[in-house]
């Protein structure tokens, strides 16, 4: 049962344009949400969240929009840079239920970034 | 500042062979958990653990074991090494479960099993 979903498995995007990553999630006990980055051979960094209370947080060229009703979330990167290809994960926790403290990670989607 | 740690970077095990791989943090974190990311399968939790002395399975725990019997460290022990558990495993720490933070990883050790 994939609790959290990336159904892109990858997304081509030309330099100083948008980058629209998109992820689904089926449990409602989700509360707090976030976007890794992960480069080949390294761990993944935490890049932004996003708390169950609100729809929208921005941090410089990141912004991640949540909408409850349709479970669903997106990271956007504006504008897109080389250095941004990478691979993305969205991640869930919820502070109860079953999935008390755990991150629940998607597939993941492999972003490139064209110069 | 360290962070997460892990060792080794590469392993290389023979089928039936056990090892520990080792995860330390400096943080002081509470939270701790095992990852092992698979192609196509995203990160999948191994087991957790929410303090000393308390540990708990994930999504895919069978042939691994853990103990947590400081708040640094975090070990996980393969019993007897199958190719299926070739992947790159991941440890990470957390703050804690109450209040809503991100999770800190290692860099990862790259696991073969021939």
């Amino acid at each position: 049962d994939q609790q959290v979903k990336q159904n892109s498995p990858s997304l081509s995007v030309q330099e100083g344009r948008i980058s629209i990553l998109n992820c689904d999630y089926t449990n409602s006990m989700f509360d707090y949400f976030l976007w890794y980055k992960k480069y080949p051979a390294e761990g993944p960094t935490f890049l932004i969240s996003i708390s169950s209370i609100k729809d929208k947080n921005e941090d410089g060229r990141f912004t991640v929009f949540l909408n409850k009703s349709a479970k669903h979330l997106s990271l956007h990167i504006v504008p897109s840079q080389p250095g941004d290809s990478a691979v993305y994960f969205c991640a869930a926790s919820a502070r109860g239920g079953t999935s008390y403290g755990k991150l629940t990670f998607g597939q993941g989607t492999i972003l490139t970034v064209h110069p | 500042n360290a962070g997460v740690t892990q060792t080794p970077k590469f392993q290389v095990l023979k089928t039936g062979q056990s090892m520990t791989l080792q995860c330390a943090q400096d943080m002081n974190h509470e939270y701790m958990s095992w990852y092992r990311q698979d192609p196509g399968m995203g990160l999948r939790l191994i087991h957790y653990s929410v303090g000393a002395g308390i540990t708990d399975q994930g999504e895919v725990p069978n042939g691994y074991n853990v103990s947590r019997s400081t708040t640094e460290d975090f070990p996980l022990r393969l019993l007897s090494a199958a190719p299926s558990q070739t992947s790159v495993y991941f440890c990470a720490s957390r703050f804690d479960t109450l209040m809503n933070t991100e999770a800190f990883f290692g860099q990862g050790t790259r696991l073969t099993v021939v």
